[in-house]
């Protein structure tokens, strides 16, 4: 199956800062989402992108499918955006969502 | 939209019982998702389904684990009879059709003792 590598595996931040979370995939993909599970471990969406760059607010991510990547990246962290974050591949119609391992991020304030 | 909607949100049960966890999926959306979610590994599909139809149960542990999508508007997935390595949160998630965005419910936590 299609192999989804996310990093760094944890990150802590201070209250303010901007960092970058990387997700690597092993095949082509026609469906890439972020996710972020809360510390009461409800998942949200964040972005549905398979390619190109959104923006969400302080939020914003870019895949370059060609290159197997996707970056989201977060601004002027908050203490709310603490987490773990996923990005979730499915390399063709009909097939499953395969998550990553996540990144966990600590944002003090 | 209220979202998906999973119940119970937690769930104690001895082993050897009979556990069914519940989905309401948001209207309109014809697939619907189960994952499982443990430390060891991760989140993991058990079944999907499109306009009510199983279409793969490959991820389903053991023939313990079943899944119904009776309709457009109610899942249910049964562990019977449960054991303790079933311990876990369970999410329902769904989608408008596969492919698109997913948005999951707030998850049942299991636990088998």
């Amino acid at each position: 199956g299609i192999q989804v590598e996310q990093s760094p595996p944890d990150l802590i931040l201070q209250e303010g800062a901007n960092s970058t979370l990387r997700c690597n995939f092993s095949d082509s993909v026609n469906n890439l989402q972020w996710f972020h599970q809360n510390p009461w471990g409800q998942l949200i969406n964040l972005f549905y992108i398979p390619s190109g760059t959104k923006q969400n607010g302080r939020l914003s991510a870019t895949t370059v499918a060609t290159e197997r990547y996707s970056l989201l990246y977060i601004s002027s962290s908050q203490t709310t955006d603490s987490g773990v974050y996923f990005c979730a591949v499915e390399r063709a119609a009909g097939n499953k969502l395969t998550f990553g391992g996540g990144t966990r991020v600590l944002v003090k304030p | 939209d209220a979202g998906v909607i999973q119940s119970p949100r937690h769930e104690v049960t001895e082993m050897g019982q009979e556990v069914t966890l519940r989905c309401k999926p948001i209207s309109g959306h014809n697939s619907l998702f189960w994952y499982r979610q443990t430390m060891m590994r991760g989140l993991e599909l058990l079944i999907y389904f499109n306009n009510n139809v199983p279409i793969d149960d490959s991820g389903m542990p053991e023939d313990r684990f079943s899944a119904k999508m009776p309709n457009a508007s109610f899942s249910t997935l049964k562990i019977q009879p449960s054991e303790p390595r079933d311990s876990a949160v369970y999410f329902c998630a769904s989608s408008f059709r596969q492919g698109l965005a997913y948005t999951f419910g707030s998850g049942t936590r299991l636990t088998v003792v």
